[in-house]
C-alpha cells in the first residue's frame, strides 16, 4: 500500500464549476501538508502549505486537513481554464530524524476546465 | 521564494551515456533535494544534497549510478551514468528555503531526459 493515495482521474469540468481534489494517507507521522499545481513541462509549483488539521484559505483556493481521518482536499472555486493542470498533494513529517525534508508526493490527479 | 533554474531543459542521449544536470538557486540553502518523475508517475525523491556532506540516497538509488555534487549553497549537479531507455524521465531540483515563512519545498523547471 503507498503512503500516500490520490486519485489520478482525470477530472473535467466545465468553467465555474468547484472542483474538489483529495488525498488520503497511511503515516500518522505526516504533519505538514502541501498542494502542488504541475503545468505541463513544468516543475510543480507550491500553491497551499498547511500544518495541522482545520482550513486553509487563498482565494479561489482551500486546503482541507483531517487528521483523524488522515484525509486532505484541495478545493477550487470558480474554476478557470488556467487551472487545468496536474495537482500533487505532498506531506511531510515532523521536522527532525532522518525524515525530515522527505516530500511523499500522491501520484497527482490531471484536471482539465473547459470553457 | 527561491528562484530556480536547470540546465538542460531537455536532452536526448545515446544508451550507456552519462549526462550531468545542473541546478542553481538565486540564494544560498541548506538542503537540496533531486526527484525523478516517470512518464505518468508522481516524483521520487532520489537523493538530499547537502553542502560539505556526502548525499544521502534514497531506497534504490545508488552513487554509481546517480553521483551528486553540493559544491557550495548556491549549486548541484546530478549526472544520470551508464543511461539506458527506463532513465527517461523528468529529473527535478529542489530547495527548502527557510527564508520563507514555511520550511517546504520549491521545484526547479525540470530537465527532461529521453534515452535512446
Amino acid at each position: 500500500q503507498k503512503e500516500v493515495e490520490q486519485d489520478p482521474g482525470p477530472l473535467s469540468v466545465p468553467e465555474g464549476a468547484i472542483v474538489s481534489l483529495n488525498c488520503t494517507y497511511s503515516n500518522s507521522a505526516f504533519q505538514y501538508f502541501m498542494w502542488y499545481r504541475q503545468y505541463s513541462r513544468k516543475g510543480p509549483e507550491l500553491l497551499m502549505y498547511t500544518y495541522s488539521s482545520g482550513n486553509k484559505e487563498d482565494g479561489r483556493f482551500t486546503a482541507q486537513v483531517d487528521k483523524s481521518s488522515k484525509y486532505i482536499s484541495l478545493f477550487i472555486r470558480d474554476s478557470q481554464p488556467s487551472d487545468s493542470a496536474t495537482y500533487l498533494c505532498a506531506m511531510i513529517p515532523t521536522a527532525g530524524g532522518t525524515s525530515y525534508g522527505k516530500l511523499t508526493f500522491g501520484q497527482g490527479t490531471i484536471l482539465t476546465v473547459h470553457p | 521564494s527561491a528562484v530556480i533554474s536547470q540546465k538542460p531543459s531537455r536532452d536526448i542521449c545515446q544508451r550507456g551515456t552519462s549526462l550531468t544536470i545542473q541546478c542553481q538557486v538565486d540564494s544560498q540553502v541548506t538542503m537540496m533535494f533531486w526527484y525523478r518523475q516517470q512518464p505518468g508517475q508522481s516524483l521520487t525523491l532520489i537523493a538530499t544534497a547537502n553542502q560539505g556532506s556526502e548525499a544521502t540516497y534514497e531506497s534504490g538509488f545508488v552513487i554509481d549510478k546517480f553521483p551528486i555534487s553540493r559544491p557550495n549553497l548556491t549549486f548541484s549537479t546530478l549526472t544520470v551514468s551508464n543511461m539506458s531507455p527506463e532513465d527517461s524521465s523528468i529529473y527535478l531540483c529542489s530547495v527548502e528555503d527557510y527564508g520563507s515563512s514555511t520550511d517546504t519545498q520549491y521545484f526547479g523547471p525540470g530537465t527532461r531526459l529521453t534515452v535512446l
